[in-house]
């Protein structure tokens, strides 16, 4: 089994590009999650979802949107890049929600935005 | 929801045991106690969970008092490659996933 997996590993972009992240998990878990992680900080959380077709807020959502068209998927998308959103994104899942729950974590994407 | 305080940053060296505190006054009665180990450049690891007394697995023990109002990571004779950031939570089953919380972590070094 692989987890969870994330594409892509690195990625630059200049202010006002957009790009999709996306993650991948083969545990077949309900819940999937997109966090990010500036430089010296906790993870925060960006966007979740308790299912297919379903995706709410978390704390930090401006600039991003995110979709779950598939159970196994989790896309994570910039519209217009900023140089705030210059961070390193963690995608995980869970086969039951909340703070108690062990999530599994991907491997991150790095991103800066120029 | 439980708000946690860990020490930001310790150090110890090859062979110690090693105890990270996470503070949590205003703990639920239904919350529990999650550690994560975070590398660097890789993503957080569950390590281990409580709700009371002392759970042990082969990674480390978590020793939490009676009143529940802190915990204790202990890390015993710890190695180079324990150096990384160690996230306490506090939490319910099954509480909804936007009051999930990292907090900064404590960094930890170990040194030979």
């Amino acid at each position: 089994n692989a987890g969870v997996t994330q594409t892509p590993k690195f990625r630059v972009l200049k202010t006002g590009q957009s790009m999709t992240l996306l993650c991948a998990q083969d545990m077949n878990h309900e819940y999937m999650y997109w966090y990010r992680q500036d430089p010296g900080m906790g993870l925060r959380l960006i966007h979740y979802s308790v299912g297919e077709g379903t995706t709410a807020k978390g704390e930090v959502p401006d600039g991003y949107n995110v979709s779950r068209l598939k159970k196994q998927n989790f896309l994570l998308g910039l519209e217009s890049a900023a140089p705030s959103q210059t961070s390193v994104y963690f995608c995980a899942s869970s086969s039951i929600q909340g703070m108690a729950n062990e999530q599994f974590f991907g491997p991150g994407t790095r991103l800066t935005v120029l | 929801l439980a708000k946690t305080t860990q020490p930001i940053s310790m150090d110890s060296y090859e062979g110690q045991e090693v105890n990270i505190t996470c503070s949590h006054n205003n703990i639920a009665t239904n919350d529990y106690i999650t550690w994560y180990q975070q590398f660097p450049s890789q993503g957080p690891r569950f390590i281990i969970q409580g709700y009371k007394t002392k759970v042990t697995n082969e990674v480390a023990s978590l020793f939490i008092p009676a009143d529940r109002k802190s915990s204790t990571l202990s890390l015993p004779r710890v190695s180079l490659s324990d150096t990384a950031v160690y996230y306490c939570l506090v939490g319910a089953l099954y509480s909804s996933a936007s009051k999930i919380i990292f907090g900064s972590g404590t960094r930890l070094s170990i040194r030979p």
